[in-house]
């Protein structure tokens, strides 16, 4: 079965920091996604990549940026953190018809 | 614009009973549909994956159907238990660019279930 690690599941950051939330994957699938839940708002496509150093932008991007330069490795970046990013991201992958998700990280921002 | 939607948002039953979560959307032009679990705090966990030449598909004690004229899915769980409290999230694959297919969510169900 496809793995799909995120590298922190707690994250505590001050506003204005730059944040990078790193998505690996383990099977070489080529479209990767990152979503944010919120309470009463549900998840919400960010950005997603559908091959290396291809991106395109989600329902939510703004505040937010992406880096896909090994197949496996889809990073978030909040280029300067707010707290209004203070949220759970999830990452994840699709290969042939199915979704997998990582276990997501939980960002608070201060 | 596709939009999903679950009902009940909460649901609290006694143990053994069988349930029924229930799904709609608007877009009956959507290649897959899958329903996820979450547990607090945690990520997703894939339960099912109905595809779009799929009427239903079943994992256990888990039933889940498809029927795309109408815009619904159910997922039936049968001889509930305690351990099966969790958030059921249901969600449609919405064609984009380049075929990615990101995925559209419901809501949720949140699902408590009493010894």
């Amino acid at each position: 079965d496809v793995k799909v690690t995120q590298s922190s599941r707690y994250l505590v950051k001050r506003t204005g920091e730059k944040v990078f939330l790193e998505c690996v994957q383990d099977m070489d699938h080529e479209n990767m996604f990152w979503y944010r839940q919120d309470p009463g708002l549900g998840l919400r496509l960010i950005y997603f990549s559908y091959d290396v150093k291809m991106k395109e932008k989600g329902d939510i991007p703004e505040g937010y940026s992406v880096s896909r330069e090994k197949k496996e490795r889809f990073s978030l970046i909040l280029e300067s953190a707010s707290t209004n990013q203070t949220s759970m991201y999830l990452c994840a992958t699709r290969i042939n018809y199915g979704y997998t998700f990582g276990s997501g990280t939980r960002l608070t921002v201060v | 614009k596709q939009e999903v939607t679950q009902i009940p948002a909460a649901l609290s039953v006694p143990e053994g009973e069988n349930l029924v979560l229930n799904c709609s959307f608007t877009d009956s032009a959507i290649y897959n549909l899958q329903w996820f679990r979450q547990d607090p705090g945690k990520g997703l966990t894939s339960l099912l994956l109905i595809q779009s030449s799929q009427r239903e598909q079943t994992s256990g004690r888990l039933n889940a159907s498809l029927d795309k004229s109408s815009g619904r899915s159910t997922l039936y769980i049968a001889a509930s238990q305690p351990g099966d409290s969790a958030t059921y999230l249901c969600a449609v694959f919405d064609d984009d660019i380049q075929g990615a297919q990101k995925l559209v969510f419901g809501q949720g169900t949140r699902l408590t279930i009493n010894p």
